[in-house]
């Protein structure tokens, strides 16, 4: 049972468009999500978290969107790169003491010069 | 420049082989994690420690097994390779979590095994 699902294997953009990833969860006890992004033979870096006490956080050309009584977030990214085409896991985690964390299964993204 | 470095990057085990795979950070970090990425699964947490010779199962610890005797370094054994623990094996590290904040973490580059 995947508490942390990214719906989307793929998502297609044409640079300088903006380009939304979505993320929902199960978890109502899930209160920090994070976004991660990997390129091709390299491990996944940190890319913007995001605390359930807020419903959005900013940085740069990346921004995170969460909707609590959806289960839902997202990130978009303005305007989109070649360079950000990667794929991009959320990951959301529970504030219960533990230190584990769900990731989704990834969304490939392509950005088309 | 922090960093997170894994003693292989492609190694090639036949089925019954014990199989050692080193991780070893220099961030001083007190939580260490070994996942599985998978196609269509994501990141599968395998083991993770949160202090030298402490060790917590995570969600698929099955086949394997961790030991962590220095803290910036953590070690993920296939006791008897399968073919089925064929997968990328990527290690991380991260600060302790405090109440509220749940630190990012720190991945290697992975290590790609194939079990024939």
């Amino acid at each position: 049972d995947q508490q942390v699902k990214q719906n989307s294997p793929s998502l297609s953009v044409q640079e300088g468009r903006i380009s939304i990833l979505n993320c929902d969860y199960t978890n109502s006890m899930f209160d920090y999500f994070l976004w991660y992004k990997k390129y091709p033979a390299e491990g996944p870096t940190f890319l913007i978290s995001i605390s359930s006490i807020k419903d959005k956080n900013e940085d740069g050309r990346f921004t995170v969107f969460l909707n609590k009584s959806a289960k839902h977030l997202s990130l978009h990214i303005v305007p989109s790169q070649p360079g950000d085409s990667a794929v991009y896991f959320c990951a959301a985690s529970a504030d219960t003491g533990g230190f584990k964390t769900i990731f989704g299964a990834g969304t490939r993204l392509f950005v088309k010069a | 420049d922090v960093k997170v470095t894994q003693s292989s990057r492609y190694l090639v085990k036949r089925t019954g082989e014990k199989v050692f795979l080193e991780c070893v950070q220099d961030m001083d970090h007190e939580n260490m994690f070994w996942y599985r990425q998978d196609p269509g699964l994501g990141l599968r947490l395998i083991y993770f420690s949160y202090d030298v010779k402490m060790k917590e199962k995570g969600d698929i610890p099955e086949g394997y097994s961790v030991s962590r005797e220095k803290k910036e370094r953590f070690s993920l054994i296939l006791e008897s390779a399968s073919t089925n623990q064929t997968s990328m094996y990527l290690c991380a590290s991260s600060r302790m979590s405090l109440a509220g904040k749940n630190y990012e973490q720190y991945f290697g580059p992975g290590t790609r095994l194939t079990v024939t």
